[in-house]
């Protein structure tokens, strides 16, 4: 079936660190993905999204490109903050109208000043 | 944020006893969704509704029902509950033609 494969974590960086979150993903059709955020005691809000093949999403300094052919969509950021800590959800949806999300299993990121 | 609200935001109960978690929004969007969110297992789809009185299952429907009798509410119902439900519910909605699902803010649910 579907899925969806997040990097181990939780992920500690320093302020100002380069981040790199790797996804894959196994799909029968061609999926959007999106990648989720979950601040703590909230619920998830999209972060960035990319529906076909070499697709960029980017947002807040976030950015992940649509990999067809290593079937990846990892969410980089330059320049990490504080305020970046969260939980990162990667995810797909293949189906049109109900948007059916397959997640994957989330990564904790903590930022250090 | 998208209008969404979901009650009651905490609950603990007993094992075999009736629980009913409300998920109400104001955005009119047609698909509503329950989710569950398990350490290690990210979020899982148990049901989902696409109109008044649509329903479907999702990945782990077991031991869950649901129902839609206006578009504003979507209610998830565990008949009987068991220690392995015990889990955070997230709700979610999304609009015709949308392909971004706004999220509530979850329920926390305990099963003694």
């Amino acid at each position: 079936g579907d899925s969806v494969t997040q990097m181990e974590g939780p992920v500690t960086l320093s302020e100002e660190a380069f981040l790199t979150i790797n996804c894959t993903y196994t799909a029968t059709g061609y999926p959007s993905l999106f990648w989720y955020v979950q601040y703590p005691g909230e619920g998830l809000q999209l972060l960035l999204k990319a529906t076909k093949a070499d697709d960029k999403g980017s947002n807040k300094g976030f950015e992940a490109t649509y990999r067809k052919e290593t079937t990846s969509f990892h969410l980089e950021k330059g320049s990490v903050q504080v305020s970046d800590s969260a939980v990162y959800f990667c995810a797909l949806s293949l189906i049109q109208g109900a948007q059916k999300l397959v997640f994957g299993q989330g990564t904790r990121l903590t930022i250090n000043p | 944020d998208a209008g969404i609200t979901q009650s009651p935001r905490h609950k603990v109960t007993e094992t075999g006893t009736p629980v009913t978690l409300r998920c109400h929004q104001t955005e009119n969007h047609r698909y509503m969704y329950w989710y569950r969110q398990d350490p290690g297992h990210g979020l899982r789809l148990i049901h989902y509704s696409y109109g008044v009185k649509d329903t479907d299952k999702g990945e782990v429907s077991d031991g869950y029902s649901v129902s839609r009798s206006k578009t504003e509410d979507f209610l998830l119902t565990l008949e009987s509950a068991t220690s392995s439900q015990t889990s955070v519910y997230f709700c979610a909605i999304s609009g015709s033609g949308e392909d971004e699902q706004f999220f509530g803010p979850g329920t926390r649910l305990t099963v003694l």
